[in-house]
């Protein structure tokens, strides 16, 4: 079964560093999505993306964050300037339509020091 | 304001018997609920999901079961097993926006 799926598993960055976090939807699917889980927290979503730009965005979704879809299968979420409560599981997610289940991948876990 | 609420953090239950998660919503533009299951270390596993057209959908040992009046969903599982010890999201989407809103999640632990 298709899956989709996320690099690194676990990245590890200074405060006040830029990071990227990727992800391969699967190939079909036409809306993705990224969410965030801080430890102990429930899943919160960020942003979804649809024919190649932001189709929502949550408060947390502001100017420090930007996705991308640089080609036709990789998904990106850029954090730029990184503080210490960025520190989260962060999920891709893709879907084929809006009116079907989102697929997600295993996250990445971004630990900022 | 917490749009989707799961207002029971853990349910423990039998092996056998039925498990009951219950997910309440605020927000009327939601037409769209799902049910998600979630493992340590992993991202979450749709299960079963609900359109605001419809009051009940099953699929095997899962049913959901929406109430639009109350702003109410629930997800039974009969009968209960060991392996469906997880955490349970329930999710809800309001399609014109493209954004699903989810609960705080019920740990629900299955007794052997």
């Amino acid at each position: 079964e298709p899956e989709v799926t996320q690099t690194p598993s676990h990245q590890v960055t200074q405060m006040g560093q830029e990071v990227i976090l990727r992800c391969v939807p699967i190939s079909n699917h036409l809306y993705f999505y990224w969410y965030r889980q801080i430890l102990g927290q429930k899943v919160e979503f960020l942003v979804s993306f649809y024919n190649n730009e932001i189709s929502e965005k949550s408060e947390i979704f502001d100017d420090q964050f930007s996705v991308e879809r640089p080609d036709g299968s990789n998904f990106t979420l850029k954090i730029r300037s990184t503080k210490l409560e960025d520190s989260a599981m962060y999920f891709c997610a893709s879907s084929p339509d809006i009116y079907q289940p989102q697929h997600f991948g295993d996250g990445t876990r971004l630990s900022i020091l | 304001d917490q749009q989707v609420k799961q207002n029971s953090p853990s349910l423990s239950v039998q092996e056998g018997r039925i498990s009951i998660l219950n997910c309440d919503y605020t927000n009327s533009m939601f037409d769209y609920f799902l049910w998600y299951k979630k493992y340590p270390a992993e991202g979450p596993t749709f299960l079963i999901s609900i359109s605001s057209i419809k009051d009940k959908n099953e699929d095997g040992r899962f049913t959901v079961f929406l109430n639009k009046s109350a702003k109410h969903l629930s997800l039974h599982i009969v009968p209960s097993q060991p392996g469906d010890s997880a955490v349970y999201f329930c999710a809800a989407t309001n399609t014109n926006a493209g954004k699903s809103t989810f609960g705080d999640g019920t740990t629900l632990t299955v007794k052997p």
